[in-house]
C-alpha cells in the first residue's frame, strides 16, 4: 500500500515553460515533504523542502505547494531548462524525532525538458 | 566540501554469501539512513541511526543489520544474500530534516 504516490510516470515540457510535478499522500502524521531529483547511475539530489506548517516554499526556480486538506503537494519548476531533465521524487516523513530519517518515497516522474 | 562517500561503488557477490557496505556522512551530520533502490520497488527505508543508536527500521528481514559509529560513520551488512538482494543501496546524511537528507552515489550490489 503506497503511502506516497507521484501518478503520473513520465511529463513532457518545453524549455521555458512551467513543469508542475504532482504527489499524493496517505497518512496524515506525514509533517515533512521533500523533493529530490535523480539522474542515473547518482544518488537522489535534494531540491526543496516544505513543513505542513506551510503551504509554499520557494528556491529559485523551485516553488512547492502544499494542501494539507487535500493530502496533495506540487512542485512547479518555471522556467523549466533542458538540464532540468531528470527523475523526480516526493518523499514524506514524520517528523516527531524519531522518524524523521525515514523517507517514505514516491515511484518518481521522469521530466523530460525539450529543448 | 566532502559529500556522502559510499564505498565500495560496485560488489559481486554469490548467493549465501554476506556484505558490508560502508557510508561517510558530511562532517557535521548525526543522522544516517540507508535505503535500497529497486526498479520495481523503487527507493525503500531500511533503517535510520542518530548518535550510534538505530532510531528507525524498515521493513526488511534481520537479514538486513546496521550500525553507526562515534565518528557517525555508518555500516550497513547483509547476511545471506539472496538473488533479489541485488539493487542499488544508498546512504543519506542530514543534520536537520529542513536541509533535507544528502544522499551519496550508492553502491551498486549483485547476487549471483
Amino acid at each position: 500500500d503506497q503511502q506516497v504516490k507521484q501518478n503520473s510516470p513520465s511529463l513532457s515540457v518545453q524549455e521555458g515553460r512551467i513543469s508542475i510535478l504532482n504527489c499524493d499522500y496517505t497518512n496524515s502524521m506525514f509533517d515533512y515533504f521533500l523533493w529530490y531529483k535523480k539522474y542515473p547511475a547518482e544518488g537522489p539530489t535534494f531540491l526543496i523542502s516544505i513543513s505542513s506548517i506551510k503551504d509554499k516554499n520557494e528556491d529559485g526556480r523551485f516553488t512547492v505547494f502544499l494542501n494539507k486538506s487535500a493530502k496533495h503537494l506540487s512542485l512547479h519548476i518555471v522556467p523549466s531548462q533542458p538540464g532540468d531533465s531528470a527523475v523526480y521524487f516526493c518523499a514524506a516523513s514524520g517528523d516527531d524525532g524519531g522518524s524523521q530519517g525515514n523517507l517514505i518515497f514516491g515511484k518518481g516522474t521522469k521530466l523530460s525538458v525539450k529543448p | 566540501k566532502a559529500g556522502v562517500t559510499q564505498t565500495p561503488r560496485y560488489l559481486i557477490k554469490t548467493r549465501g554469501q554476506q556484505v558490508t557496505l560502508s557510508c561517510s556522512p558530511i562532517s557535521g551530520h548525526r543522522s544516517v539512513s540507508w535505503y535500497q533502490q529497486t526498479p520495481g520497488q523503487g527507493l525503500q527505508f531500511l533503517f535510520e541511526y542518530f548518535s550510534e543508536t538505530q532510531r528507525n527500521k524498515g521493513n526488511f528481514p534481520g537479514r538486513f543489520s546496521g550500525r553507526q559509529f562515534s565518528n557517525s560513520r555508518s555500516e550497513m551488512n547483509v547476511s545471506t544474500l539472496e538473488l533479489g538482494d541485488s539493487a542499488l543501496y544508498l546512504c543519506a546524511s542530514s543534520r536537520d530534516i529542513s536541509w533535507g537528507y544528502t544522499f551519496g552515489s550508492g553502491t551498486r550490489l549483485t547476487v549471483v
